[in-house]
This record gives structure tokens, sequence and C-alpha cells, in this order.
């Protein structure tokens, strides 16, 4: 069964308008960690933000947010105002307890920003 | 700030020959991890090390072999290389394998093409 499922293969999106991409996870651990992760076209892996499970406050980094319900297993990132430069791949991870930290990864979502 | 360092950025190697991807974490970061990511695929997880040992161990074919050296530095040798080697390989780094709330950086990549 898929741990991490990023259902939305693709998505365009206007200019300056918000977008969500959906993440689902699937875990029997009551301690696990989120992450999202953005990837251009130049292929670097950069970390956008975390969400531990045990955070009751959905996480913010500037435009990022997750927006968590623990209760739904689901850990969807919102940015606000999109900009050109947020055209990318981004895929959600996901640690659980006993991993050590070996992240496990969704299928990722392309995000294309339209002028 | 200094980030996880990867070389080369890209390599050639034909069939059957052997490559050695050389990461450079973060300084004063223990613990590194080693990623695969084929084209269009999410990153599968290889390997990893902490304080010099072993830690976990993903899929990575018995071809492939990987150490963490005194200075932290890691190497991931690959031999017998096959057309379905060809990917993207990240090394990421963080401190400590365990706790919360901290992420894995990861360098730019390797791009390695088996021709």
């Amino acid at each position: 069964a898929q741990k991490i499922t990023q259902t939305q293969p693709g998505m365009f999106v206007q200019e300056k308008e918000a977008v969500t991409l959906d993440c689902t996870y699937d875990t029997s651990d009551q301690s696990y960690g989120l992450f999202w992760y953005k990837q251009p076209s130049s292929g670097e892996m950069i970390f956008l933000i975390y969400q531990g499970s045990y955070d009751e406050q959905n996480a913010t980094e500037g435009r990022y947010s997750l927006n968590f319900q623990k209760a739904r297993k689901s850990a969807n990132l919102v940015i606000s105002a999109s900009q050109l430069g947020d055209s990318a791949m981004y895929f959600c991870a996901m640690r659980e307890a006993d991993s050590n930290y070996q992240l496990i990864w969704g299928a990722g979502t392309k995000l294309i920003i339209k002028p | 700030a200094a980030g996880v360092i990867q070389s080369p950025r890209h390599l050639i190697k034909e069939k059957r020959e052997t490559a050695t991807l050389k990461c450079y974490p973060i300084p004063r970061h223990d613990t590194v991890y080693w990623y695969q990511q084929g084209p269009g695929q999410d990153p599968q997880f290889l390997i990893s090390f902490y304080e010099k040992m072993q830690s976990d161990k993903g899929s990575i074919p018995d071809r492939f072999s990987a150490q963490q050296f005194s200075d932290y530095h890691s190497e991931l040798n690959m031999s017998s290389l096959e057309l379905g080697d060809s990917a993207l390989y990240f090394c990421a780094s963080r401190t400590s394998p365990r706790g919360r709330g901290t992420e894995a950086f990861f360098g730019q990549g390797t791009r390695l093409t088996v021709v």
C-alpha cells in the first residue's frame, strides 16, 4: 500500500493565486514527521516545510503553510500568492518513528504557474 | 551558509564501468543519506550512515556499496553499471538520526547517465 499519496500529477495555476497541493499518508506510528520538498527543473531538492505529528499548530514558512489534518491523515501544502518561480515538482515525504530518518516519498505533483 | 556538496554534478559512464559519487555533508552533520531518483520518479532510499557506521539500508543493489569516512564525507561506489542505473543521485545530511523537528538538507545531486 502507498504510504504517501499525492493525487495530483500536475496542476496549472494562475500567477498570484493560492494553490493547494494534496498529500495523504498512511502510518500506524504515533510519532512521525511530514515534509514538503520542491524540486525545480534544475534537479536539486529544496526543503520547504516540516510538520511533526505532535505539533498542534499548522506549520508555516513564509508563503508556505501546511494544512495538517491528523484524523484524516492529510498534510496539504498551501502556497499563497503563487509566483512564476514556484513552477516545479513538489514532493510530500514522511519519516516514521522507527525509520532512522529514512524518508518515504510521494510520487510528486508538477506545478506550473501561468503568467 | 555551507550546504551539502556532491561531486561530480554530472557523470557519463558506459555499461559495465564503475562510478564513484562523493558527498560532503554540512559541517557537524553526522548522518548521511543516499537516494536514487530515476527519470520522472520519486526518490528511493538507498542507504544511510550515522557516525561512520551504516545505519539503515534500502533498495541498494548489491553492485553498489557505500561508506562514510572519518571526516564524515561519504562515497557511493557503483560497479557493473547498467542502463537502468541512470538517475539523479542525492545525498542528504542532518545532525543526529533521532529527535524531532530537524530536516534533511539535500545536495544538488549527481546526474549519472549510463550509455
